[in-house]
């Protein structure tokens, strides 16, 4: 059974801080997600990586894959209001099965 | 563009009672998937179809749950009977079957057993 680690828990910034979040898994994955989770809504996918040792960046957020395909990182720059939400990250062995992880719940103050 | 629909947003039904969930995919997606999710447990896949055809559920809890996709445009998440301990957030999640599976999730349906 793959399982998969979020770090940290819980995340509270000042706007304009910069942060980072990390993603473990205990095997190596074929695809990773990240998703952003706003209350009341559901998941939206921000990213999905295939390839080991890839950086993304998408605006603000900068994802990274570990060469080992086994972890990942997003790192977030000048954090915004807007950037508040539960950061899921999820990963699969190849198939449709992805198996996601419990999140990292944060909170931008203004 | 609408996006994944669930219905109703909110539900709240007694113990023992059936409950029924509903969902309406992307048109032209032909994967859907049903999540369930609490704080403790996160998000857990409950049951996966591809072109209507239920191909895994590993994922539901036990006998009274069920699901169903009569078209490729309908799906519905059925307990019978409801308990308290199945209080969670369901999700609804549809994709084309090409690639890595990229979801797009509707917005849920809370339920709230009592």
């Amino acid at each position: 059974t793959q399982l998969l680690e979020q770090s940290p828990q819980f995340l509270s910034i000042q706007e304009g801080e910069n942060l980072t979040v990390y993603c473990n898994s205990s095997s190596v994955f074929s695809s990773l997600q990240w998703y952003r989770q706003e209350p009341g809504e559901g998941p939206v996918l921000l990213v999905t990586v295939v390839t080991g040792g890839e950086v993304k960046k998408l605006k603000r957020l900068t994802f990274q894959f570990g060469d080992a395909r086994k972890d990942s990182s997003l790192h977030i720059t000048a954090a915004q209001p807007g950037d508040t939400g539960l950061y899921l990250c999820a990963v699969s062995s190849g198939t449709y099965k992805y198996i996601f992880g419990t999140g990292t719940r944060l909170k931008v103050l203004a | 563009d609408a996006g994944v629909i669930q219905s109703p947003r909110h539900e709240v039904t007694e113990m023992g009672q059936e409950v029924t969930l509903r969902c309406k995919p992307i048109s032209g997606h032909n994967s859907l998937f049903w999540y369930r999710q609490t704080m403790m447990r996160g998000l857990e896949l409950l049951i996966y179809f591809n072109n209507n055809v239920p191909i895994d559920d590993s994922g539901m809890p036990e006998d009274r749950f069920s699901a169903k996709m009569p078209n490729a445009s309908f799906s519905t998440l059925k307990i019978q009977p409801s308990e308290p301990r199945d209080s969670a957030v369901y999700f609804c999640a549809s994709t084309v079957t090409s690639g890595p599976y990229e979801q797009y999730f509707g917005p849920g349906t809370r339920l709230t057993v009592t």
